[in-house]
């Protein structure tokens, strides 16, 4: 099982649609969950810090399940500049830390 | 405007030469880390620095070397033992590991290496 398991895609979904993507990890003693936004030949850019609780930023809503072992990122309100590639990223225990990044979905809003 | 900056954005390497790669933080990072990106892979990790003057392999050193001489630099130098240079080659850094609970990494806008 890999550590960090993403869907590829790609989603496509209408303008205004609300979408979700998953991402599983396998290390349960992992702790810090992020989601990056890669576009097309561009370095991944922080989207959001997922936490325990849950957390929202505008339209994106990130939730950690720790019993199931998965983060989950929700954009509502598509809009076609959510076209992009996400990326998961899961950091691990111990001294150094280790972050372990998914391979992406990809997401493209269709007008 | 603080960020981390990779230079070149393009470089080309021909048979059995070594070319390095710059990563610059003006963030005040502790840590530093080099990714090599492939058409439909992940980050995959190849060397990371904790505190100057120390660094680690990562997942895929071989090939590759590095250096950390000052807090803000963290060069990655592709040699001619890496038979397959060709990707997308991404620098980050974060705060040191152990000082935040979420402490995520932030990355330069990367170098692309294709080989002559």
């Amino acid at each position: 099982r890999k550590e960090v398991e993403q869907d590829p895609g790609p989603f496509n979904v209408p303008e205004g649609a609300t979408v979700a993507f998953n991402c599983t990890y396998s290390n349960s003693a992992s702790q810090s969950f992020f989601w990056y936004r890669q576009d097309c030949r561009k370095e991944p850019k922080l989207l959001m810090s997922v936490y325990s609780s849950g957390n929202e930023d505008g339209r994106f809503t990130a939730q950690l399940n720790r019993a199931s072992q998965y983060i989950s990122l929700l954009i509502r309100d598509s809009k076609l500049s959510d076209s992009a590639t996400y990326l998961c990223a899961v950091k691990g225990s111990g001294g150094y830390q280790k972050v372990t990044f998914g391979t992406g979905t990809k997401l493209q809003v269709i007008p | 405007d603080g960020g981390i900056t990779q230079s070149p954005k393009y470089l080309f390497r021909k048979e059995g030469q070594n070319v390095t790669l710059s990563c610059e933080q003006n963030l005040n990072h502790d840590a530093m880390y080099w990714y090599r990106q492939d058409p439909g892979q992940g980050l995959r990790l190849i060397y990371y620095s904790q505190i100057v003057n120390d660094f680690q392999k990562g997942d895929i050193a071989e090939g590759y070397s590095v250096s950390r001489e000052k807090k803000e630099s963290f060069p990655l130098t592709v040699t001619s033992a890496q038979k397959n240079p060709t990707a997308f080659y991404l620098c980050a850094s974060s705060q040191k590991p152990g000082t935040g609970f979420n402490q995520p990494q932030h990355f330069g806008d990367g170098t692309r290496l294709s080989i002559l």
